[in-house]
């Protein structure tokens, strides 16, 4: 099936510094999803994005975050700076269209580990 | 909040046996309910869902029970194989949410051979 490709698989980084986690969404689809799962807990919406622009966000998605696709290249989620709390696994997810019932497809997930 | 929520973290069953997963919600505007599957090292993947219209769907070994009224849906995989070993969610979404889900924890099921 379509395959969305998230590129690293795991991300250690120092508190404080940048870190952008890529996403190659499936090629048609039209909009695009980041997840937030901390160790153990439910995976959590964190913001969508369709059309060059934010959709909407979750309370998760603090000022420290920030989403762009560029030219149709990698759908990307930047954090600056980084907080011991943003360790999680970030799941990307896309879909061909938006509404409530549209079929997301899932990355395997980036884990950041923050030190 | 926990607005999904799975009943159990994991649950083993004999191949051949019927698993059975459960899922409540607290959200009475919720109306599609779909469940995703995630094998180890995958991201997870659209098993089957339903609206909340519906009170079953079924496609092949899986189905969907959904009960409005207690606001709680299982799922249920008959035949189970080594193969449907996996983690479960249940996730829940709303009209006019451009996609977002609400997941609930998850059920790592494993099947025995």
């Amino acid at each position: 099936g379509p395959k969305v490709l998230q590129i690293p698989s795991h991300q250690i980084i120092d508190m404080g510094q940048m870190v952008t986690l890529n996403c190659d969404p499936v090629s048609n689809h039209l909009y695009f999803y980041w997840y937030k799962q901390i160790l153990g807990q439910q995976m959590e919406f964190l913001v969508n994005f369709y059309n060059g622009k934010v959709m909407e966000k979750s309370k998760l998605f603090k000022d420290q975050f920030s989403v762009e696709r560029p030219d149709g290249s990698y759908f990307t989620l930047k954090i600056q700076p980084t907080a011991l709390e943003d360790s999680a696994v970030y799941f990307c997810a896309s879909s061909p269209t938006g509404g409530s019932q549209n079929t997301l497809y899932f990355g395997a997930g980036t884990r950041l580990s923050v030190l | 909040q926990q607005q999904v929520r799975q009943s159990s973290q994991s649950l083993t069953v004999w191949e051949g046996e019927t698993a059975i997963l459960n899922c409540s919600y607290e959200n009475s505007a919720f109306d599609y309910f779909p469940w995703y599957q995630q094998f180890p090292g995958e991201g997870p993947a659209l098993l089957i869902a339903i609206r909340s219209v519906s009170d079953k769907k079924e496609d092949g070994r899986f189905t969907i029970f959904f009960n409005k009224r207690e606001k709680n849906l299982s799922l249920h995989i008959k035949d189970s194989q080594p193969g449907d070993s996996a983690t479960y969610f249940c996730a829940a979404s709303w009209n006019y949410n451009q996609g977002k889900l609400i997941f609930g924890q998850g059920t790592k099921l494993s099947i025995k051979p």
